[in-house]
């Protein structure tokens, strides 16, 4: 079945620091990969998404690829502000809804 | 702003009592969902309807946990017997199916305490 990795939390950067978020996914055909972000005391959110090979989905000054390859998805933004601290999940998902999957989440915490 | 809304935001009870949960997708959407977060066990998918249909449930504890969409603007998740396990923030979410890549709108969250 499907499945996603997501690296361990918590991870913990100053201001303008660059973060990496790290997720694998092992799926059978071409899933939509997508992140969400949930802040304290809300529901998840949509990051951004990407819906076939090589896309890369970009939004707030984050971005992810979606590699086939190496079946990765990873999160990147060159320099996090305080207001990114929140929740990282990954996820995937087959048209339709099908076989929705969501990775553990990531708590990211920023510091002045 | 389209948003889905869940009542309750917040239930505390005691073991044994019904629990009744309820969400409004946003208009329009065809496919909604159910999940329960809890620091323990992460997210977990517990039931999705498509167009009021139940496509699954699987994840959802059969013999005290009941889903339903009595109509398209309404979906409900009751507990009865609730226990204090079932302790957690249970979040509804909707969406539309399209031609994949398909987002879900996450509801608030119902946070759910059962003494």
């Amino acid at each position: 079945g499907n499945s996603v990795t997501q690296m361990e939390g918590p991870v913990t950067l100053s201001e303008e620091a660059f973060l990496t978020i790290n997720c694998t996914y092992t799926a059978t055909g071409y899933p939509s990969l997508f992140w969400y972000v949930q802040y304290p005391g809300e529901g998840l959110q949509l990051l951004l998404k990407a819906t076939k090979a090589d896309d890369k989905g970009s939004n707030k000054g984050f971005e992810a690829t979606y590699r086939k390859e190496t079946t990765s998805f990873h999160l990147e933004k060159g320099s996090v502000q305080v207001s990114d601290s929140a929740v990282y999940f990954c996820a995937l998902s087959d048209r339709g809804y099908q076989k929705v999957t969501f990775g553990t989440g990531t708590k990211l915490q920023v510091i002045p | 702003d389209a948003r889905v809304t869940q009542t309750p935001r917040h239930k505390v009870t005691e073991m044994g009592q019904e629990v009744t949960m309820r969400c409004q997708p946003i208009l329009g959407h065809n496919t909604v969902f159910w999940y329960r977060q809890t620091m323990m066990q992460g997210l977990e998918l517990l039931a999705y309807f498509r167009n009021r249909a139940p496509l699954d449930d699987s994840g959802m504890p059969k013999d005290r946990f009941s889903a339903e969409m009595p109509d398209a603007t309404l979906a409900t998740l009751k507990i009865q017997p609730s226990e204090p396990r079932d302790s957690a923030v249970y979040f509804c979410a909707s969406g539309l199916v399209l031609a994949g890549g398909e987002t879900q709108y996450f509801g608030p969250g119902t946070r759910l305490l059962v003494l």
